[in-house]
């Protein structure tokens, strides 16, 4: 069964704050995704990741870094977090073919 | 811009009857589509996946592909009240040896009894 966890389900942060998302999988994937959800817009794809070390950015780059030091570990980085990065995060990490994607359960995050 | 429309809803079907889904892309060369399951607060949900024209059978579900077309679609028969949830739609168009997936904004389904 996969399984991804990510670090918090809620999290509220203040206006310029660092924030650290996180997110684990246990099933040796080699690729991993961070995606935002919002209202009426679907999910977008922030950055990827298909390998450790190694970084891509998806269509919302924008604002955000990630870290992956580790093939189970995948983190999402807001530098300065702003009101506009309010949002659902999933990860998601994948495997097979085709390549399907298996989701965290999601953090809300709420930025003041 | 690489696009996947899906009718927001909400689709209201009575328990027991067939929802029918919709979802149309705009990547000719697209090779693999999904169906995820999102209920309210939670994350999506994995239905299944069809890569080949016709259908494809999983249970209650069935996946429907037509290429030509550009249209994928999901049937639920004998529709339940927990099945209502938003059903959002997924297609691979990656380019340059990297997968991607580009999702429908989603179809919100309501199953009344």
């Amino acid at each position: 069964d996969v399984k991804v966890t990510q670090s918090s389900r809620y999290l509220v942060k203040r206006t310029g704050e660092k924030v650290f998302l996180e997110c684990v999988q246990d099933m040796d994937h080699e690729n991993m995704f961070w995606y935002r959800q919002d209202p009426g817009l679907g999910l977008r794809l922030i950055y990827f990741s298909y390998d450790v070390k190694m970084k891509e950015k998806g269509d919302i780059p924008e604002g955000y870094s990630v870290s992956r030091e580790k093939k189970e570990r995948f983190s999402l980085i807001l530098e300065s977090a702003s009101t506009n990065q309010t949002s659902m995060y999933l990860c998601a990490s994948s495997f097979g073919l085709p390549e399907t994607q298996y989701f965290g359960p999601g953090t809300r995050l709420l930025v003041l | 811009q690489k696009e996947v429309e899906q009718n927001s809803g909400p689709l209201s079907v009575p328990e027991g009857a067939i929802a029918s889904l919709n979802c149309t892309y705009s990547d000719r060369g697209s090779q693999s589509f999904f169906w995820y399951r999102q209920y309210s607060g939670k994350s999506p949900e994995l239905i299944m996946f069809i890569y080949s024209n016709g259908d494809k059978e999983d249970g209650r579900f069935t996946a429907q592909l037509n290429k030509a077309s550009q249209y994928v679609s999901l049937l639920i028969r004998d529709s339940q009240p927990s099945d209502s949830a938003t059903y959002l739609c997924a297609v691979n168009m990656g380019s340059g040896g990297y997968n991607k997936l580009i999702f429908g904004a989603g179809t919100r389904l309501a199953v009344h009894p």
